[in-house]
């Protein structure tokens, strides 16, 4: 049984550009968070999914960041137009439903140049 | 926010000392987690605990939740190069994992 499993592992945009991070959650898992982190420090969170729906998304900057997880494929977290406050690491973690336990991926670290 | 303070936020110790680390809030919650994570990685569960008072071991690591749910200790014995790594509690508001908050964090480096 596959973990979770988030790509690209490292992404290099330059500023004005598109990120496209992808997540696909372990089997069985309906529930994807995503999370951001800075070096040094802990997770915050950004936006809880299940399929199709957007449950909360109280972390998300209200302009250029965005996520979905549609009925097929992965989950993925789009920032547009990316600035280099941007650069960070970005875990996505999966659960099963009611769940107050989930499962990370490796994380996509991205750098804006 | 609930915050979730660990401390001490670095710790830097010798091959077989021991170590404490905490992890306070002045909210309850429903559960708590520990995280480890080392570089370049994720962060891996390493324990949950969900009764006030209880304790948990694991191989050299024990775990204990704070007897009114709003603290935790990780306490590590004869640390090793491998416990090097970013420890992380989370704490739980039940009702599914987006109401898990994640503490500050506790960088812990042992010196072979």
């Amino acid at each position: 049984n596959a973990g979770v499993m988030q790509n690209p592992r490292h992404l290099v945009r330059r500023r004005g550009q598109e990120a496209r991070l992808r997540c696909s959650p372990m089997k069985g898992h309906s529930h994807v968070y995503w999370y951001r982190q800075l070096p040094e420090e802990g997770l915050k969170f950004m936006v809880y999914l299940q399929k199709e729906n957007i449950i909360d998304e109280s972390g998300m900057p209200k302009e250029r960041f965005s996520a979905e997880f549609p009925k097929e494929g992965p989950s993925i977290l789009r920032i547009q137009q990316v600035v280099r406050g941007d650069s960070a690491a970005y875990f996505c973690a999966s659960s099963p439903p009611s769940s107050s336990e989930a499962f990370f991926g490796q994380g996509t670290r991205l750098t804006v140049v | 926010t609930q915050l979730l303070e660990q401390s001490p936020q670095f710790l830097s110790i010798q091959e077989g000392e021991n170590l404490t680390v905490y992890c306070n809030s002045s909210s309850v919650f429903s559960s708590l987690q520990w995280y480890r994570q080392e570089p370049g990685e994720g962060p891996v569960l390493l324990v949950t605990v969900v009764t006030g008072g209880e304790v948990k071991k694991l191989k050299r690591l024990t775990f204990q939740f704070g007897d009114a749910r709003k603290d935790s200790s990780l306490h590590i014995t004869a640390a090793q190069p491998g416990d090097t790594g970013l420890y992380l509690c989370a704490g739980a508001r039940g009702g599914g994992y987006q109401k898990v908050t994640f503490g500050t964090g506790t960088k812990l480096q042992v010196i072979p």
